[in-house]
Order: structure tokens, then sequence, then C-alpha cells
């Protein structure tokens, strides 16, 4: 079945420093690809997506561009602030009911 | 205010007692899905409604038991709570013409004694 694998945590940055999130995943077909993020205390929001092979999603500074060839979909900021501060889960979506499949997420921790 | 709610948001209950996680939305999105969110697990998926009287069974639906008599409700009951379902619940809703994208609600933290 479909599964996505993110890089383990948890990352402690410093502001204005480089993230990247790595996620890479398992799927038959070409499935949508996602990152939500969890604010602490709160539910998901999507954070970027890209529907097809090479698309790059951004939002907030943050970016991810879809690679078939590595099944991959990593997530990176140039420079992050402690605002930044949340879980990110990387996901995928089943193309046929719209199931998401999610990685076990990535607690991003980014000190002032 | 319209969105996606749930409640309640934090609930103590004992093993072997029924609990009723509600959700609700006000934008008549077709598509509803439960989760539950562990430690290690990320986020998966109990049930999911493609639209009222449409439920199916996601990878994790044992001892949970939904209902959507209405579109813009999908309440989760635990029929006999059990410690394993402790966790962190959350509801989320698509809309009809962009169903990937989901849209999640707040989360019930859920402690079974």
């Amino acid at each position: 079945g479909d599964s996505v694998t993110q890089m383990e945590g948890p990352v402690t940055l410093s502001e204005e420093a480089f993230l990247t999130i790595n996620c890479t995943y398992t799927a038959t077909g070409y499935p949508s690809l996602f990152w939500y993020v969890q604010y602490p205390g709160e539910g998901l929001q999507l954070l970027l997506k890209a529907t097809k092979a090479d698309d790059k999603g951004s939002n907030k500074g943050f970016e991810a561009t879809y690679r078939k060839e590595t099944t991959s979909f990593h997530l990176e900021k140039g420079s992050v602030q402690v605002s930044d501060s949340a879980v990110y889960f990387c996901a995928l979506s089943d193309l046929d009911d719209y199931k998401l499949s999610f990685g076990a997420g990535t607690t991003v921790t980014v000190r002032a | 205010d319209a969105g996606i709610t749930q409640s309640p948001r934090y609930k103590i209950t004992e093993t072997g007692r029924q609990v009723t996680l509600m959700c609700h939305q006000t934008w008549s999105h077709s598509y509803m899905f439960w989760y539950r969110q562990d430690l290690g697990h990320g986020l998966r998926l109990i049930y999911y409604s493609a639209a009222a009287d449409i439920t199916d069974k996601g990878e994790v639906p044992d001892g949970y038991v939904v209902s959507r008599s209405k579109t813009e409700n999908f309440p989760l009951t635990l029929e006999s709570a059990t410690r394993s379902q402790t966790s962190v619940y959350f509801c989320a809703s698509s809309e009809d013409r962009d169903e990937e994208t989901q849209y999640f609600g707040p989360g019930t933290r859920l402690l079974v004694l």
C-alpha cells in the first residue's frame, strides 16, 4: 500500500538557519503530495501541495518539489523563524477516495 | 463561526465506558475523516465518509463506530473504551472541488483510565 517516510526528529535550529525535512514515498500511480503543519495545541493546516511530477509547492517561505525519479518531496525553508516551531507532516493522497497517508511527523524547534 | 469544530476538546473516561466524539463542519463538504494521532505513528485513518449515509473503514477501525445521518456531522463512538484508545483524535473534511485537500478540526484529547 501507499506509505510515506519522513526524516525523524526532533530538529532544533537557530533563527535564520536553513531547514530541510526529507520525505520519500511509495505509491502506485502518481499521487498528490502534501506538507501539513501542526502548531502547538492546534489541528493540522495545509502548508503546501503538489499534484504532479516537477511541480513546486510553496507557501510562507517553504518550498517542496515533487520528484518522481527519486519519489521524494523534501521540505525546505531558507531562513526559519521562532514562529516556524511546529510539527511537520508529509502526506500523500489516494487517488481513488482521497484518503491521506501521513508520515510520522517531524518536530522542529527554532531558538531565538 | 464557519469551519470544523470538535467536542469535547478534552475527555477522561474509564475502561469499558462508551464515549462519543463529535465533529461538525459548516462548509457542507462531502468527505469527512477521523484520524487518531499517536507518538511515532503520525496520523492514522480510523473511518471516513464520502457523503451522508456512506461510511468506510480506514487503517485502524477496530473498536470504533461512526455514523453520518447529516452531511455536517460525523460522530465517532468508542463502544467500550480501552486504554489503547488513549490518543488525540482529529476530524477533517474536504471540499467537493478539491477533495484531496483536507481541513482539520482542533482535535479531542482522550484519556482512558
